[in-house]
Protein backbone atom coordinates (compact mmCIF):
# COMPACT_ATOMS: atom_id res chain seq x y z
CA UNK A 1 0.00 0.00 0.00
CA UNK A 2 1.26 3.61 -0.56
CA UNK A 3 2.57 5.59 1.80
CA UNK A 4 1.40 9.03 2.61
CA UNK A 5 3.34 12.03 0.91
CA UNK A 6 5.72 14.51 2.58
CA UNK A 7 8.14 16.31 1.58
CA UNK A 8 11.56 15.15 1.64
CA UNK A 9 13.10 18.01 3.43
CA UNK A 10 12.42 20.83 5.16
CA UNK A 11 14.77 23.78 6.34
CA UNK A 12 14.84 26.68 8.76
CA UNK A 13 16.97 29.60 10.23
CA UNK A 14 16.56 29.05 14.39
CA UNK A 15 13.68 30.80 15.59
CA UNK A 16 11.71 30.53 12.40
CA UNK A 17 8.44 28.79 11.97
CA UNK A 18 8.32 25.57 9.20
CA UNK A 19 5.31 23.77 8.24
CA UNK A 20 5.65 20.13 6.98
CA UNK A 21 2.66 18.35 5.15
CA UNK A 22 1.13 14.84 4.98
CA UNK A 23 -0.86 14.33 1.97
CA UNK A 24 -3.32 11.16 2.00
CA UNK A 25 -6.92 10.65 0.79
CA UNK A 26 -10.69 10.29 2.01
CA UNK A 27 -10.22 6.23 2.98
CA UNK A 28 -7.14 7.87 5.43
CA UNK A 29 -6.45 10.70 6.34
CA UNK A 30 -9.49 12.72 4.90
CA UNK A 31 -11.87 9.89 6.63
CA UNK A 32 -10.58 10.49 9.94
CA UNK A 33 -9.04 12.16 13.15
CA UNK A 34 -6.50 9.86 12.86
CA UNK A 35 -3.11 11.63 11.91
CA UNK A 36 -0.45 11.82 14.38
CA UNK A 37 3.33 12.94 14.01
CA UNK A 38 6.54 11.20 15.49
CA UNK A 39 10.14 13.23 15.84
CA UNK A 40 12.61 10.39 15.45
CA UNK A 41 16.63 11.31 16.28
CA UNK A 42 19.28 9.27 14.80
CA UNK A 43 19.92 6.09 16.29
CA UNK A 44 16.97 6.63 18.76
CA UNK A 45 13.08 5.89 19.35
CA UNK A 46 10.32 7.54 17.28
CA UNK A 47 8.31 9.69 19.84
CA UNK A 48 4.51 10.79 19.64
CA UNK A 49 4.63 14.57 19.39
CA UNK A 50 0.59 14.76 18.17
CA UNK A 51 -1.82 12.56 18.00
CA UNK A 52 -5.85 12.77 17.03
CA UNK A 53 -4.62 15.72 14.29
CA UNK A 54 -4.09 18.60 17.08
CA UNK A 55 -3.76 17.11 20.70
CA UNK A 56 -0.06 16.94 22.17
CA UNK A 57 1.22 14.37 24.55
CA UNK A 58 1.72 15.78 28.06
CA UNK A 59 5.59 16.69 28.09
CA UNK A 60 6.00 17.77 24.28
CA UNK A 61 6.54 21.31 23.69
CA UNK A 62 3.80 24.04 22.58
CA UNK A 63 6.26 25.15 19.45
CA UNK A 64 4.49 21.80 18.26
CA UNK A 65 1.20 22.20 16.36
CA UNK A 66 -1.31 20.14 14.01
CA UNK A 67 -3.75 20.47 11.41
CA UNK A 68 -5.68 19.02 8.25
CA UNK A 69 -7.99 20.20 5.39
CA UNK A 70 -9.17 17.55 3.81
CA UNK A 71 -6.69 15.18 2.60
CA UNK A 72 -3.82 16.66 4.02
CA UNK A 73 -2.75 16.91 7.27
CA UNK A 74 -0.15 19.70 8.28
CA UNK A 75 2.94 19.53 11.07
CA UNK A 76 4.07 22.85 12.22
CA UNK A 77 6.94 23.70 14.08
CA UNK A 78 7.52 27.19 16.07
CA UNK A 79 10.52 29.03 17.04
CA UNK A 80 12.64 26.60 15.14
CA UNK A 81 15.49 25.19 17.80
CA UNK A 82 18.48 23.48 17.26
CA UNK A 83 17.10 19.72 18.74
CA UNK A 84 14.00 20.17 16.46
CA UNK A 85 16.78 18.73 13.75
CA UNK A 86 15.23 14.91 13.18
CA UNK A 87 13.04 12.85 10.88
CA UNK A 88 9.29 13.60 11.06
CA UNK A 89 6.69 11.00 10.15
CA UNK A 90 3.12 11.30 9.92
CA UNK A 91 0.61 8.70 10.72
CA UNK A 92 -2.97 7.56 9.93
CA UNK A 93 -5.65 5.04 10.09
CA UNK A 94 -6.81 3.63 6.56
CA UNK A 95 -9.71 1.84 5.93
CA UNK A 96 -9.10 -0.61 3.01
CA UNK A 97 -10.05 -4.34 2.46
CA UNK A 98 -7.86 -4.57 5.90
CA UNK A 99 -8.41 -1.27 8.16
CA UNK A 100 -4.59 -0.32 9.45
CA UNK A 101 -2.32 2.03 9.66
CA UNK A 102 0.37 3.87 7.15
CA UNK A 103 3.06 6.32 7.65
CA UNK A 104 4.45 9.27 5.62
CA UNK A 105 7.37 8.77 3.28
CA UNK A 106 9.24 10.74 5.84
CA UNK A 107 10.47 14.42 5.94
CA UNK A 108 14.22 15.46 7.29
CA UNK A 109 14.47 18.88 9.21
CA UNK A 110 17.04 20.79 9.02
CA UNK A 111 18.11 23.75 10.85
CA UNK A 112 20.03 26.16 9.80
CA UNK B 1 0.57 3.42 30.99
CA UNK B 2 1.72 0.16 29.33
CA UNK B 3 5.98 -0.87 29.20
CA UNK B 4 7.24 -2.32 26.05
CA UNK B 5 10.35 -4.24 26.38
CA UNK B 6 12.18 -6.11 23.20
CA UNK B 7 14.28 -8.90 23.32
CA UNK B 8 17.77 -8.30 21.60
CA UNK B 9 19.58 -7.93 18.64
CA UNK B 10 20.19 -10.30 16.85
CA UNK B 11 22.48 -11.47 13.50
CA UNK B 12 21.42 -14.92 11.17
CA UNK B 13 22.26 -16.50 8.23
CA UNK B 14 19.53 -16.65 4.98
CA UNK B 15 17.00 -19.07 5.09
CA UNK B 16 16.98 -19.35 8.73
CA UNK B 17 14.04 -18.82 11.06
CA UNK B 18 13.80 -16.16 13.83
CA UNK B 19 10.96 -14.85 16.95
CA UNK B 20 11.57 -11.14 18.13
CA UNK B 21 9.66 -10.84 21.02
CA UNK B 22 8.09 -7.73 22.58
CA UNK B 23 6.92 -7.99 26.26
CA UNK B 24 4.32 -5.78 27.83
CA UNK B 25 3.69 -5.27 30.93
CA UNK B 26 1.06 -3.22 32.75
CA UNK B 27 -2.64 -2.90 33.51
CA UNK B 28 -5.42 -3.92 31.06
CA UNK B 29 -3.17 -5.61 28.88
CA UNK B 30 -6.44 -6.80 26.50
CA UNK B 31 -7.76 -3.80 26.05
CA UNK B 32 -4.61 -3.39 23.79
CA UNK B 33 -3.37 -3.17 20.19
CA UNK B 34 -0.05 -4.38 19.60
CA UNK B 35 1.62 -3.26 16.18
CA UNK B 36 4.91 -3.92 14.63
CA UNK B 37 7.11 -1.70 12.68
CA UNK B 38 10.16 -2.08 10.26
CA UNK B 39 12.78 0.40 9.82
CA UNK B 40 15.37 -0.21 7.10
CA UNK B 41 18.62 0.92 7.47
CA UNK B 42 18.37 4.47 6.62
CA UNK B 43 15.05 4.83 5.80
CA UNK B 44 11.62 5.24 7.08
CA UNK B 45 9.22 3.78 9.18
CA UNK B 46 6.75 1.04 7.69
CA UNK B 47 3.73 -0.47 9.48
CA UNK B 48 3.97 -4.82 9.12
CA UNK B 49 0.95 -5.27 11.12
CA UNK B 50 -0.70 -5.13 14.12
CA UNK B 51 -2.81 -7.62 16.48
CA UNK B 52 -5.14 -7.34 19.25
CA UNK B 53 -4.41 -8.50 22.79
CA UNK B 54 -8.32 -8.59 23.63
CA UNK B 55 -9.23 -11.15 20.99
CA UNK B 56 -7.80 -13.04 17.87
CA UNK B 57 -7.96 -9.75 14.87
CA UNK B 58 -4.54 -9.60 13.17
CA UNK B 59 -3.89 -7.37 10.32
CA UNK B 60 -0.90 -7.62 8.14
CA UNK B 61 -0.14 -4.43 5.56
CA UNK B 62 -0.33 -5.95 2.15
CA UNK B 63 3.76 -5.61 1.68
CA UNK B 64 3.84 -8.07 4.39
CA UNK B 65 1.00 -10.67 4.24
CA UNK B 66 2.42 -13.93 3.81
CA UNK B 67 6.47 -12.86 5.08
CA UNK B 68 5.96 -12.71 8.93
CA UNK B 69 3.59 -13.79 11.55
CA UNK B 70 2.51 -11.90 14.54
CA UNK B 71 1.09 -13.40 17.24
CA UNK B 72 1.17 -13.31 20.84
CA UNK B 73 1.07 -15.28 24.33
CA UNK B 74 -1.14 -13.40 26.02
CA UNK B 75 -0.89 -15.37 29.49
CA UNK B 76 2.57 -13.56 29.65
CA UNK B 77 2.00 -10.32 27.73
CA UNK B 78 3.92 -10.80 25.29
CA UNK B 79 3.89 -10.53 21.33
CA UNK B 80 6.22 -11.89 18.86
CA UNK B 81 7.21 -11.46 14.95
CA UNK B 82 8.30 -14.65 13.27
CA UNK B 83 9.94 -15.40 10.36
CA UNK B 84 10.00 -19.02 8.42
CA UNK B 85 13.22 -18.18 6.23
CA UNK B 86 14.99 -14.69 6.77
CA UNK B 87 16.37 -12.73 3.90
CA UNK B 88 19.01 -10.49 3.65
CA UNK B 89 16.42 -7.68 3.11
CA UNK B 90 14.88 -8.60 6.47
CA UNK B 91 17.87 -6.78 7.62
CA UNK B 92 16.61 -3.46 9.36
CA UNK B 93 15.35 -2.49 13.32
CA UNK B 94 11.79 -3.75 14.13
CA UNK B 95 9.73 -1.73 17.21
CA UNK B 96 6.72 -2.72 18.96
CA UNK B 97 4.24 0.14 19.68
CA UNK B 98 1.13 -0.29 22.00
CA UNK B 99 -2.15 1.53 21.53
CA UNK B 100 -5.29 1.10 23.55
CA UNK B 101 -8.19 0.34 21.61
CA UNK B 102 -10.56 2.38 20.25
CA UNK B 103 -7.68 5.31 20.09
CA UNK B 104 -5.87 6.01 17.01
CA UNK B 105 -2.29 6.60 18.92
CA UNK B 106 0.31 4.05 19.36
CA UNK B 107 2.51 5.13 21.85
CA UNK B 108 4.89 4.18 23.98
CA UNK B 109 6.98 2.17 21.96
CA UNK B 110 9.30 -0.80 22.25
CA UNK B 111 13.44 -0.02 22.21
CA UNK B 112 14.01 -1.55 18.89
CA UNK B 113 15.35 -5.27 17.82
CA UNK B 114 17.86 -4.90 15.28
CA UNK B 115 17.88 -8.08 13.24
CA UNK B 116 20.42 -8.44 10.65
CA UNK B 117 20.46 -11.10 8.54
CA UNK B 118 23.78 -11.87 6.84
CA UNK B 119 25.79 -15.14 5.44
Amino acid sequence: QSALTQPASVSGSLGQSITISCTGTSSDIGGFNSVSWFQQHPGKVPKLIIYDVTKRPSGVSNRFSGSKSGNTASLTISGLQAEDEADYYCNSYRVTITPNYVFGTGTKVTVL
Amino acid sequence: EVQLVQSGAVVKKPGESLKVSCRVSGNGLSTYWIGWVRQMPGKGLEWIGIMYLGGSDTRYSPSFEGQVTISADKSIGTAYLQWASLKASDTAMYYCASAVDGTYVFDPWGQGTLVTVSS
